[in-house]
């Protein structure tokens, strides 16, 4: 059974610092693993998709990478800021029918 | 280009009633997925509708079930409300099931309370 583990459940963390949330997979055989991050009681807003055969993707400030053989991703924050502070979830695609399966997530606080 | 959207925003309801959730897909996608999000933990996927057919189920009861419209809009319907289901109503559109199309977008959820 595909488990998605997101370490650590929160971070506190004064604006400027680069930070890594981490992600890990315990089946390797996924399709793609998807970034996403959530404002309290809002809807998730795609932030990176990595598909299966590629090992980083970027977007700006974010940088996301994705190791299969290990069942493990992390996402890189450059320049933290406050407008950051957020859920950020992880969740990877696993079956025939794009089913998301997510961890937890990591709850970000950014204090100036 | 619209993207997802969801009605209501919120909702109570009591134990035993039913509940109807709408979701209208990003335009150009034919895919909606749907998810349960309670409070603190991740999404849980419920089910999948594709070209107005059923196209995958998670883990939830039969008294949950779903319906897709010929122009891709979806409803969940919740019976015999439980109090564990309340919960934040996640739905996700893409233009495909699989493949290179199905990045997974989703709107701003629709908050249900159970008392």
């Amino acid at each position: 059974k595909q488990e998605v583990t997101q370490i650590p459940a929160a971070l506190s963390v004064p604006e400027g610092e680069n930070l890594v949330l981490n992600c890990s997979f315990t089946d390797s055989a996924i399709y793609n693993l998807q970034w996403f991050r959530q404002d309290p009681g809002k809807g998730l807003t795609s932030l990176l998709l990595i598909q299966s055969s590629q090992r980083e993707q970027t977007s700006g400030r974010l940088n996301a990478s994705l190791d299969k053989s290990s069942g493990r991703s992390t996402l890189y924050i450059a320049a933290s800021q406050p407008g950051d502070s957020a859920t950020y979830l992880c969740a990877i695609i696993s079956g025939g029918y794009n089913k998301l399966i997510f961890g937890a997530g990591t709850r970000l606080a950014v204090h100036p | 280009e619209t993207g997802v959207t969801q009605s209501p925003t919120h909702l109570i309801k009591t134990r035993g009633q039913q509940v109807t959730l709408r979701c209208s897909s990003q335009s150009g996608h034919n895919t909606v997925s749907w998810y349960q999000q309670a409070l603190g933990q991740g999404p849980q996927f419920i089910f999948q509708y594709y070209r107005e057919e059923e196209n995958g189920r998670g883990n939830f009861p039969p008294r949950f079930s779903g319906l897709q419209f010929p122009n891709y809009s979806s409803e969940l319907n919740v019976n015999a409300l439980e109090l564990d289901d309340s919960a934040l109503y996640l739905c996700a559109s893409s233009l495909e099931p699989r493949g290179s199309g199905n990045e997974q977008f989703f709107g701003p959820g629709t908050r249900l309370t159970v008392l």
